[in-house]
């Protein structure tokens, strides 16, 4: 079944680890979204990519880093979490303007 | 800069009623695409309907409907006959294409509880 999968769904972790959340979609679909969402449940861009080398930064400023080196896959990097970190973490993918097809989030708490 | 107004934080209503849920955008595109997303407790985002701007009929879907007004760049949801698992909060969002990019702006949200 074509999906949008996030890694871990939860994750608990000290200041100034290095983190990485998993983002992969078995659609096919070029472009591919990362959004924060803060507990008052606002979402914002953080970063988007058009495709396979293709990464740019979105409306809200972040920390982390992305990659694209494979269509299906789109990791996003935290080097050194603070608690500032801290949120909801909302992977999506589309291919027309249909809307998004989003992944279950990954929840971070730095501690 | 588009934005989006959601300036209802929480509803509740009873089973089976019905309910409008509202949102306002401001944008000076003449070509973009407006969605309600719902978002149950500690699951996924998932699409409830789209409307796209140059169509001026409403979209439909089972028990969902948008009124839509361009002039007035309103954009409302409405849940006929409510049921328990419409429980959860909903975002309106504006979608403009640009240069292949497919950026949605998100509103707040609105809490939304329907009750036994």
């Amino acid at each position: 079944e074509a999906d949008i999968y996030q890694t871990p769904r939860y994750l608990v972790i000290g200041t100034g680890k290095k983190i990485t959340l998993e983002c992969s979609q078995t659609m096919g679909h070029d472009k591919m979204y990362w959004y924060q969402q803060d507990p008052g449940m606002e979402l914002h861009l953080i970063h988007y990519s058009y495709g396979v080398n293709s990464t740019e930064k979105g409306d809200l400023s972040s920390e982390s880093t992305v990659s694209r080196i494979r269509t299906e896959h789109f990791p996003l990097t935290l080097e050194s979490a603070r608690p500032s970190h801290t949120s909801q973490y909302l992977c999506a993918s589309s291919e027309s303007p249909g809307g998004y097809t989003f992944g279950s989030g990954t929840r971070l708490t730095v501690v | 800069a588009q934005t989006v107004t959601q300036s209802q934080p929480e509803m509740s209503v009873q089973e089976a009623e019905t309910v409008t849920l509202s949102c306002t955008y401001d944008t000076s595109e003449n070509n973009y695409y407006l969605f309600w997303y719902k978002q149950p407790p500690s699951r996924q985002m998932i699409l409830v309907i789209r409307q796209e701007a140059y169509k001026q009929q409403n979209a439909t879907e089972n028990r969902f409907s948008v009124n839509f007004q361009k002039a007035a760049k309103s954009f409302s949801l409405k849940i006929s006959d409510s049921q328990l698992g419409d429980t959860a909060m909903y975002f309106c969002a504006f979608m403009k294409l640009f240069q292949g990019a497919q950026k949605l702006v998100f509103g707040q949200g609105t809490r939304l509880t329907i009750n036994p």
